[in-house]
């Protein structure tokens, strides 16, 4: 029972490069978010979606493209990498929203640790 | 704009003693409230959660307090245990807190 999985774990860019996080969970939950959480900070919502083909912006979606074509896949696109984007980012997902009225708790990945220099 | 707060960045415990872990929010319309807890290297896991509706949720050696007039919650850990170090989120409505770092010492 995989949950939700995230890779790499570990990746070093240097500025302007692009990349893809991969997540990808099992669970066949509708909904899945991407987070970043900065050193001494909680975790910002990039990007959510609601189900195949749905996306929404959360708090922080600047520098950040997402696609969903399947229930279990949820990548994290970076086109133009900044060094502001060094940080933690994980991946979440739940069987309903974990947003707004809902104590639904979310699922997550272990992270990727993205560095940019 | 940071609606749920987690003012204090670590605490340090005795172990057998009581780990008490604060959390302060602004919005009034908040319907639930979730605490998470993160080892190095993973990804936060749900440990509990209350309804606004109501004033105590226990779980265990974990109970979660909740003072709607003060819009303060708090998380008790009884007997607190070396393997509870950990960080642990205060959220709701996915919002999350900054978290905060217990140590529980042998």
């Amino acid at each position: 029972n995989a949950g939700v999985t995230q890779t790499p774990k570990f990746r070093i860019l240097k500025i302007g490069q692009s990349m893809t996080l991969q997540c990808a969970q099992d669970m066949n939950h509708n909904y899945m978010y991407w987070y970043r959480q900065d050193p001494g900070m909680g975790l910002k919502l990039i990007y959510y979606s609601v189900g195949a083909g749905i996306t929404d912006k959360g708090e922080v979606p600047n520098g950040y493209n997402v696609s969903r074509s399947t229930t279990e896949d949820f990548p994290l696109r970076l086109e133009l990498a900044a060094p502001s984007q060094t940080s933690v980012y994980f991946c979440a997902s739940s069987p309903l929203l974990s947003r707004g009225h809902s104590n639904q708790p979310q699922h997550f990945g272990d992270g990727t640790r993205l560095s940019i220099l | 704009d940071q609606q749920v707060k987690q003012n204090s960045p670590s605490l340090s415990v005795q172990e057998g003693r009581i780990s008490i872990l604060n959390c302060d929010y602004t919005n009034s319309m908040f319907d639930y409230f979730l605490w998470y807890k993160k080892y190095p290297a993973e990804g936060p896991t749900f440990l509990i959660s209350i309804s606004s509706i109501k004033d105590k949720n226990e779980d265990g050696r974990f109970t979660v307090f909740l003072n709607k007039s003060a819009k303060h919650l708090s998380l008790h850990i009884v007997p607190s245990q070396p393997g509870d170090s950990a960080v642990y989120f205060c959220a709701a409505s996915g919002d999350f807190g900054e978290g905060t770092q217990l140590t529980v010492n042998p």
